[in-house]
């Protein structure tokens, strides 16, 4: 069973930095792409991020892109989403999620990010 | 530009049918896109991928209650023998040069 599981969310100042992690199982991790997508409250879904399974091609929405960065460690079956700069519009429920891979087939339950002072 | 657009929100009956559409901009109608369902207070669910020939494959465990086609730029979803758990949020997803798009979602109310 594919599970995904994100963690590091939580409430900070604007300004400041924030790394989620999302920690997968029941697949072969470093087979597939792997995005994080966000929701903002009372919002649609909003595609943040993705990158290869051998992090050769990575790429950014143009309202993160120079201040957030993802990764990944494919030895330890586990993504990455550093968050620097944050601003109050990033305050989101971030998804991490399983690509096959430019179309999303699993999601995780997310993590909230509250931007706030 | 690569654009879905949905309809904000559709309603049916509790057993009846009903059909969503995601439409693709202009250019981009041999994509193909995926459905995914977030019912309340949950994370979203793949429902299936769906190819610009109307040909689909379906999630693990996905109904058979759901399918989809395809007609030009339309891509659809229809759901059968609604019911209650049903009522969600529907979103489509496509892909263009090294981003994923969502449509804005239909909310699908079940009366």
């Amino acid at each position: 069973e594919v599970q995904l599981v994100e963690s590091g969310g939580g409430l900070v100042q604007p300004g400041r930095s924030l790394r989620l992690s999302c920690a997968a199982s029941g697949f072969t991790f470093d087979d597939y792409a792997m995005h994080w997508v966000r929701q903002a409250p009372g919002k649609g879904l909003e595609w943040v991020s993705g990158i290869s399974w051998n992090s050769g091609s990575i790429g950014y929405a143009d309202s993160v892109k120079g201040r957030f960065t993802i990764s990944r460690d494919n030895a330890k079956n586990s993504l990455y989403l550093q968050m620097n700069s944050l601003r109050a519009e990033d305050t989101a429920l971030y998804y991490c999620a399983k690509g096959d891979p430019l179309f999303v087939d699993y999601w995780g339950q997310g993590t909230l990010v509250t931007v706030s002072s | 530009q690569l654009v879905l657009t949905q309809s904000p929100s559709a309603s049916a009956s509790l057993g009846a049918s009903v059909k969503l559409t995601c439409t693709l901009s202009s250019g981009h109608s041999s994509y193909a896109i995926a459905w995914h369902q977030q019912q309340p207070e949950k994370g979203p669910r793949y429902l299936m991928k769906l190819n610009s020939d109307g040909s689909h494959s379906k999630g693990d465990g996905i109904p058979d209650r759901f399918s989809g086609s395809s007609s030009g730029a339309e891509r659809y979803l229809t759901i059968s023998s609604l019911q209650s758990e049903d009522e969600a949020d529907y979103y489509c997803q496509t892909w263009g040069t090294g981003i994923l798009v969502f449509g804005g979602g239909t909310k699908l109310t079940v009366l």
